[in-house]
């Protein structure tokens, strides 16, 4: 199984929006509604921030959002903020009862 | 609120086992699934397989020849087993809770680093 397609890098001045997509196919990101990201700062573990598309944990910032179109989901980070700089992950179920993660993007606030 | 810690040795030598344990406090292991994921070196996470509670298991295709996951749900713990280790299995190995099958990976441990390396 192959890693979802993520930007290398995204960046954005503070208090503007950007989006990381994330690109998969019909036997993973298409096919359901089970795609989840990830927050991690250096030295740290993961952090879930999205999850079901769209859902968010409790106790997350409601500037994160996601969506999803097809074979691609995205996670929307709104009113870009310093605290936001980290590596962010998607990840999805798939067909064979596995899952799979993208392939990370480095989020920079300028 | 659970917390997982994963435990371990850090250095392993080629070709022999790697062996890590998770020891899941705060809550029971009963009725949720129970991964290991890693992360090489500056890359990305892979998922390494799961154990339900009742003890069902899948794996990651490129790994389930080298992959045995247990758990002991008396102890609260689940251990990953990843035999014939070379220097392309450093890592750091995080452990992690999701609700169901298809769901989320949350919480995850602080994750334990382990070098392949004679």
């Amino acid at each position: 199984q192959s890693a979802l397609t993520q930007p290398a890098s995204v960046s954005g001045s503070p208090g503007q929006s950007i989006t990381i997509p994330c690109t998969g196919t019909s036997s993973d990101v298409g096919g359901y509604n089970y795609v989840s990201w990830y927050q991690q700062h250096p030295g740290k573990a993961p952090k879930l921030i999205i999850y079901d598309v769209s859902k968010r944990p409790s106790g997350v910032s409601n500037r994160f959002s996601g969506s999803k179109s097809g074979n691609t989901a995205s996670l929307t980070i709104s009113g870009l903020q310093a605290e936001d700089e980290a590596d962010y992950y998607c990840s999805s179920y798939t067909t064979n009862s596995t899952y799979v993660f993208g392939t990370g993007t480095k989020v920079t606030a300028l | 609120q659970v917390q997982l810690q994963e435990s371990g040795p850090g250095l392993v030598k080629p070709s022999e086992t790697l062996s890590l344990s998770c020891t899941v406090s705060g809550g029971s292991m009963s009725n949720y699934y129970w991964s290991w994921i890693r992360q090489l070196p500056g890359k990305g996470l892979e998922w390494i397989g799961y154990i339900y509670y009742s003890g069902s298991t899948n794996y990651n295709p490129s790994l389930k020849s080298r992959v045995i996951i247990s758990a002991d749900t008396s102890k609260n713990q689940f251990s990953l087993n990843l035999s014939s280790v070379t220097a392309a299995d450093t890592a750091v190995y995080y452990c992690a809770r999701h609700p169901t099958v298809y769901e989320r990976f949350d919480p995850w441990g602080q994750g334990t680093l382990v070098t392949v390396s004679s």
